[in-house]
């Protein structure tokens, strides 16, 4: 059964730092998902992206947040200078026709 | 925004028990899936059910999407079912609201 990967499965960086976070989502699905879920709390959207462009963001996905589908396969999320509440899980999903999403098994980013 | 509820928050069974979760949402919905969040963080899809009853071994689930509620039944619980149950809704903005969660720990 395909699914999404993602990786790395754990990264931790010192606050400041860029992180890339890298996602292969279903191959024949158009919608694109990254949420992130802070210890203990619950899973939060931050934004889609259809067509090759975002469709929807949250409020937390400000400047410092970046997605990109460079080649057609991966798609990725970018923070340009974390911080330390930047620590979360995040996930990517990918979405077919239906709307039913399709969770990864996340990346836990831990900013220090 | 569509606001999600979810009951009990917390839920302790003995194994071979019976359970029902219970997702209550505030608007009509696209898409309502169930998850569950293993130990180590993953989300396992459950269900995908806008409307209607599915049933997947001893997980069942029944969206009454005009009254604006889903349940999840869990039949003789193992201890690997163990973890958090989430709901999300879908209310035609194509992103998920994720539900609070309830914790369920299975005792042996």
């Amino acid at each position: 059964e395909p699914e999404v990967t993602q990786t790395p499965s754990h990264q931790v960086t010192q606050m400041g730092q860029e992180v890339i976070l890298r996602c292969v989502p279903i191959s024949n699905h158009l919608y694109f998902y990254w949420y992130r879920q802070i210890l203990g709390q619950k899973v939060e959207f931050l934004v889609s992206f259809y067509n090759n462009e975002i469709s929807e963001k949250s409020e937390i996905f400000d400047d410092q947040f970046s997605v990109e589908r460079p080649d057609g396969s991966n798609f990725t999320l970018k923070i340009r200078s974390t911080k330390l509440e930047d620590s979360a899980m995040y996930f990517c999903a990918s979405g077919d026709p239906s709307y039913e999403q399709y969770f990864g098994p996340g990346t836990r980013l831990t900013v220090t | 925004g569509i606001q999600v509820e979810q009951s009990p928050p917390d839920l302790i069974l003995q194994e071979g028990a019976n359970s029902t979760l219970r997702c209550n949402f505030s608007d009509s919905v696209n898409n309502l899936q169930w998850f569950h969040q293993n130990p180590w963080g993953q989300l396992i899809n459950l269900f995908y059910i806008p409307s209607g009853t599915k049933q997947n071994g001893r997980l069942s689930a029944t969206t009454v999407a005009t009254e604006r509620y889903s349940l999840l039944y869990i039949s003789s619980s193992q201890t690997t079912d163990s973890g958090v149950y989430f709901c999300a809704i879908d209310n035609y903005g194509q992103n998920f609201v994720f539900g609070p969660g309830t914790r369920l720990s299975v005792l042996p």
